[in-house]
This record gives structure tokens, sequence and C-alpha cells, in this order.
């Protein structure tokens, strides 16, 4: 059986500022994992996804996350947010023969 | 399709009518998700479909609910005797296999369910 866990429910952070989301998971196998974001009234997209290789993950938007199999965790960080950057993200983990398995969301505002 | 439809985008229905959501999703993907979205909350889980396997309901939250998928083509999630605590978004997903290197998600927009 697989589970996320994203730690902060809400991360409030001024523009500019440096921001860390938080992603630990649990998983008997191999794992996949993946970051969605959800603007306000709009589906969800891929923001990153780790599948194998390098363990630093870019993906859209200035968004990076790192793959830590001793602390089974995906954290996702951005060096210098803006505004447009407000929206909830997802962390997900699958695996072989698994579904994909979602956190609850962490919401990220950004404030002027 | 270029990505997963669904449709209507918003329903809006009476409680006790019941209502028929749909997902048209990703050609050649077979797998397909559904969840529901209550306003301000995250995703819950309501059902799995892989290929021509038994679905996955442990989502499914009581027996009104019920949802339908003919091999890798479009699903239709059913609500009966709507409640307002039924009104949320619901969400469709498909990806290209079950597991591994292909379990990455494309969703729709979403249908937006008002009971009233």
């Amino acid at each position: 059986a697989q589970s996320v866990t994203q730690l902060d429910s809400q991360v409030p952070v001024f523009e500019e500022a440096p921001v860390e989301l938080r992603c630990n998971y649990s998983s008997s196998v191999s794992v996949y994992l993946f970051w969605y974001v959800q603007y306000p009234n709009q589906g969800l997209q891929l923001l990153l996804k780790y599948l194998s290789g390098s363990t630093l993950v870019k993906g859209i938007n200035g968004f990076e996350a790192e793959f830590n199999k001793s602390q089974t965790s995906f954290h996702l960080r951005k060096p210098s947010v803006h505004i447009s950057d407000t929206a909830e993200y997802f962390c997900a983990v699958g695996g072989s023969n698994y579904k994909l398995t979602f956190g609850k969301g962490t919401l990220l505002t950004v404030n002027p | 399709g270029a990505g997963v439809s669904q449709s209507p985008s918003n329903k809006v229905t009476e409680k006790g009518k019941d209502v028929e959501l749909r997902c048209d999703p990703i050609s050649g993907h077979t797998a397909l998700y559904w969840y529901r979205q209550r306003l301000g909350q995250g995703l819950e889980f309501l059902i799995y479909f892989q290929g021509n396997s038994a679905p996955d309901k442990s989502g499914l939250p009581s027996d009104r609910f019920s949802a339908e998928r003919t091999g890798e083509s479009v699903s239709t999630l059913t609500i009966q005797r709507t409640q307002q605590e039924d009104s949320a978004v619901y969400l469709c997903a498909s990806s290209l296999a079950a597991g591994g290197m292909n379990t990455e998600a494309f969703f729709g927009q979403g249908t937006r369910l008002t009971v009233v």
C-alpha cells in the first residue's frame, strides 16, 4: 500500500521569498513521484515528476523537487515566488501495479 | 481527443434527483480515476478503472454512488438521490497505464455539481 503526507495544509509567504512545500511518502515498492498544481477554479496540471535517474527534478515555472529515498521525501522548492504561484499543490506517488495516490494538498498563498 | 473531457462543466440539481457525470479520457489511456473535491478541500478518491480488471471502488462514499466504464472508453459517474453534501467538483483523470513510468495522470476540468 502507498500513502502520501503533505505536512502543511497552508503556506503563506511574501512575494520573492523562497518556499518549500513538504511531501513524505510510504511505499513498499519502487516509486514514481509527482507534483501537481491547481490554480483557482481550474483542474490539476503536472508541475514535475520523478521517474528515475537524477534525484533533482526541474519542472515548470521555476519549481524543482528533490527525491530523497532515505527520508522518503519529495519536497517542492522555488527560490523566489510570484503572486501568480498562489495555488493548491498536490504531491502524488505511483508505483508498479499501484494506482496514483494523492496527498491532501498544500495551499500556497503569495502575498505582496 | 487532445485531453480529458468532462461534461457537463456545471450542473445544478434538486435534492433527491439523480445525476450522471461523463468523462472522456485521452485515447489509449487504460487507467481512469474519479475524484471529488469539496470547496477548499483536497482530492477525495472515489473509484479507479484499469483496463478490463475489476474497478477499485474503495473510495465510493455510499451506495448512492456508482460508476461504469466500458473497455478503455467513456466513463459515467452516477449519483442517485442527491444530497446537499454531494455538492462538489468531480474530477476525472486518465493515465496511459496503471503503474510504472506511465502512471502520470491527466486531469479534466471537472464538473461542478450543486445540489439545491
